[in-house]
């Protein structure tokens, strides 16, 4: 049973287009995150959402939209690409109300290349 | 602004040789966690183990050992043993309100 999942893979695009990266969990968590990974291999948290309502937010551009339809699924919205949005996407759970844990399980990641 | 470093960029060993990845971090917060997280070539993140700021003692799981010393702000992991298939990035992260403040990783390479 897969428990962070993320559509597509892969992801190639010209400049200038739209795309949406899905995300899905079943593992019943309240809290979903975006992070994205550069070409360094650094991770930033981009997004975070606790039962639908966004709770975090760290100084993106608005090119960029989180949209979450209910609990189990956060999705990323990105207008207008540029060549500087290449990077890994990773989609993240946790359950830090309930269970008083911080701990973070990851999708297996979506690579973004613009070109 | 919480930070965690990684000090070690990349580490090559030889199967079977010990290996320790060092972390440190800072914090204002009384209550934190802390993670590592392994990253392979297939690109996942690996969650390897949680540690509260309250339980100072040092945790072991096969081959892998967690040294969690809050005097010194550190949670070195180390790899007994190694393994090629222990080639991978190691994060180190530290929980601030609900969001994960990773290092830089390092990269360890083991070769047979």
């Amino acid at each position: 049973d897969t428990a962070v999942s993320q559509t597509p893979k892969y992801l190639v695009t010209q400049m200038g287009n739209d795309k949406s990266i899905k995300c899905e969990q079943n593992l019943g968590h309240d809290t979903m995150y975006w992070y994205k990974q550069d070409s360094k291999k650094f991770l930033k948290i981009m997004f975070s959402y606790n039962n639908k309502e966004l709770i975090i937010n760290e100084t993106v551009p608005n090119r960029f939209s989180p949209k979450s339809p209910d609990k189990a699924h956060l999705n990323l919205h990105i207008n207008s690409l540029e060549l500087g949005d290449s990077a890994v996407y990773f989609c993240a759970s946790s359950q830090p109300a309930l269970a008083r844990t911080d701990t973070q399980y990851f999708g297996p990641g979506t690579r973004l290349t613009v070109l | 602004a919480q930070k965690v470093t990684q000090a070690q960029t990349e580490i090559s060993v030889v199967e079977k040789e010990d290996v320790t990845l060092d972390c440190v971090y800072e914090t204002r917060d009384t209550t934190y966690y802390l993670f590592w997280y392994k990253q392979p070539p297939s690109g996942e993140l690996v969650f390897l183990i949680r540690r509260n700021s309250f339980d100072e003692q040092n945790e072991i799981s096969g081959r892998y050992s967690w040294n969690f010393q809050k005097s010194t702000s550190s949670f070195n992991f180390t790899i007994t043993a190694s393994q090629v298939v222990d080639s991978a990035v190691y994060f180190c992260a530290l929980s601030e309100a609900n969001k994960l403040v990773f290092g830089a990783g390092t990269i360890l390479r083991v070769k047979s």
